[in-house]
């Protein structure tokens, strides 16, 4: 079956530090990839995607990621992180037949200042 | 100038009743969707309407039933409802040319039910 996992429940970090969160689809076929955002309180906001091309995607508010198709991997990352970026980040794949987006469990990321 | 809106914002209400919540987009997209976000932030589809056809319906009860007047509107209706149907719902929309186009997503509705 094709699902989304996030390897990190809950990440702690002091501003400035760099950010990973990991995310492994285990689906073939094409492969359309989100991370999507959810500050408290607030819905959840695109911070990039991947459809095809260049494996290195950027995002919005200095985030990227990195398709790696041999790892089944989109990790998401932000070299210095901000006390602003405390959310749930959620990683995301079109499923198969293009009509929903399977999501993982979600990253709490916490950032003290 | 809200791309895709939902209401209410907050709904409490008790065991047994009916309710529904109403989402509308102004994007011009041709699917709509209703996700469902559990007490651990686990978000899952229910249901996505296309053309006004029910593409999906992933496990849900049949307690609950999306109903779309028109391609900017997709309501979703409970009867009956029960402890656990306690979450957050989030309408979302996307255009379904291809398979690539993300999806944008309303503010969400939180259902309690007591």
């Amino acid at each position: 079956a094709q699902s989304v996992s996030q390897h990190n429940h809950h990440v702690i970090l002091s501003e400035a530090a760099s950010l990973e969160l990991g995310c492994n689809y285990s689906y073939g076929g094409t492969v359309n990839l989100f991370w999507y955002v959810q500050y408290p309180g607030q819905h959840l906001q695109l911070l990039l995607k991947y459809f095809s091309g260049d494996p290195l995607v950027k995002g919005i508010k200095g985030f990227e990621a990195e398709f790696i198709k041999s790892k089944f991997s989109f990790n998401l990352r932000k070299p210095s992180v901000q006390w602003s970026d405390t959310a749930e980040y959620f990683c995301a794949g079109r499923n198969q037949a293009g009509t929903a987006l399977i999501f993982g469990k979600g990253t709490t990321l916490s950032v003290s200042s | 100038d809200t791309a895709v809106s939902q209401t209410p914002k907050y709904l409490v209400t008790q065991m047994g009743n009916d309710k529904s919540i109403k989402c509308e987009q102004n994007l011009g997209h041709d699917t709509m969707y209703w996700y469902k976000q559990d007490s651990k932030k686990f978000l899952k589809i229910m249901f996505s309407y296309n053309n006004k056809e029910l593409i999906i319906n992933e496990t849900v009860p049949n307690r609950f039933s999306p109903k779309s007047p028109d391609k900017a509107h997709l309501n979703l209706h409970i009867n009956s409802l029960e402890l656990g149907d306690s979450a957050v719902y989030f309408c979302a929309s996307s255009q379904r040319t291809g398979k690539g186009n993300e999806q944008f997503f309303g503010p969400g509705t939180r259902l309690t039910v007591l």
